[in-house]
């Protein structure tokens, strides 16, 4: 079946403009996590929907990004006011639930560019 | 709170040699533990997972890892390296009272030498 999809793959922006990132989880998997992939941090989780719960945001850098994720599917990142220290790849991942014994599917990612 | 350590952050290997991949965790719970390959400009793909039943995992593409309590680690080998294995490896561990985020290591970048 279908992977994670993720849109747009690159995308280009100058500091101060918002952007937002769409992720497309696996049909029928209730969780699903945003991961970032940069240079000076790594891979960093930075946030959780599961089902109708509430998110856990634990993750997110600042106040600048938020996530929702509507009708349990689909899901989008946004960020407000960019910096170029956003600049990075940002993953999604879905997985059929929350457990140690699931596993997590990702998506290729979306390569962000903060000019 | 959960944590990896990729004790190498590039390995070189010749082909039809083996690889060993480092990797040390802390958790204060019993851990699942994976091991994700990302090849040059695709996605985390994963190779293997240990979710506390046999100690030794097999995975994808001839990939094995064995989890050993007593030396906190879960280092992946494979008895003979081929070209298409070069890629960057991640050591990964998942938080179970943090609605299994994973916490990622560092990396492994893996270079084959033909």
């Amino acid at each position: 079946g279908a992977g994670v999809s993720q849109s747009p793959s690159n995308k280009v922006t100058e500091k101060g403009k918002d952007v937002e990132l769409r992720c497309d989880p696996i049909s029928g998997h209730t969780a699903l996590y945003w991961y970032r992939q940069s240079l000076g941090q790594g891979l960093e989780f930075l946030i959780y929907f599961q089902g109708n719960s509430a998110p856990d945001k634990s993750g997110l850098p600042s106040d600048r990004f938020s996530a929702e994720r509507t009708g349990g599917s689909v899901s989008t990142l946004t960020i407000q006011r960019t910096q170029q220290e956003d600049s990075a790849v940002y993953l999604c991942a879905s997985s059929p639930g929350t457990s140690g014994s699931y596993t997590q599917y990702f998506g290729p990612g979306t390569r962000l560019t903060v000019l | 709170a959960q944590s990896v350590t990729q004790l190498d952050s590039h390995v070189s290997v010749s082909e039809g040699t083996p690889v060993l991949l480092r990797c040390n965790y802390s958790s204060s719970y019993s851990p699942s533990l994976f091991w994700y390959v990302q090849h040059p400009n695709k996605g985390l793909q994963l190779l293997l997972k240990y979710t506390s039943a046999a100690t030794l995992v097999k995975g994808i593409n001839g990939f094995e890892a064995e989890f050993k309590k007593s030396e906190t680690s879960f280092h992946l080998t494979k008895p003979s390296a081929h070209m298409s294995d070069a890629a960057e490896y991640f050591c990964v561990v998942s938080d179970p009272v943090g609605n299994e985020k994973l916490t990622f290591g560092t990396g492994t970048r893996l270079t084959i030498i033909p």
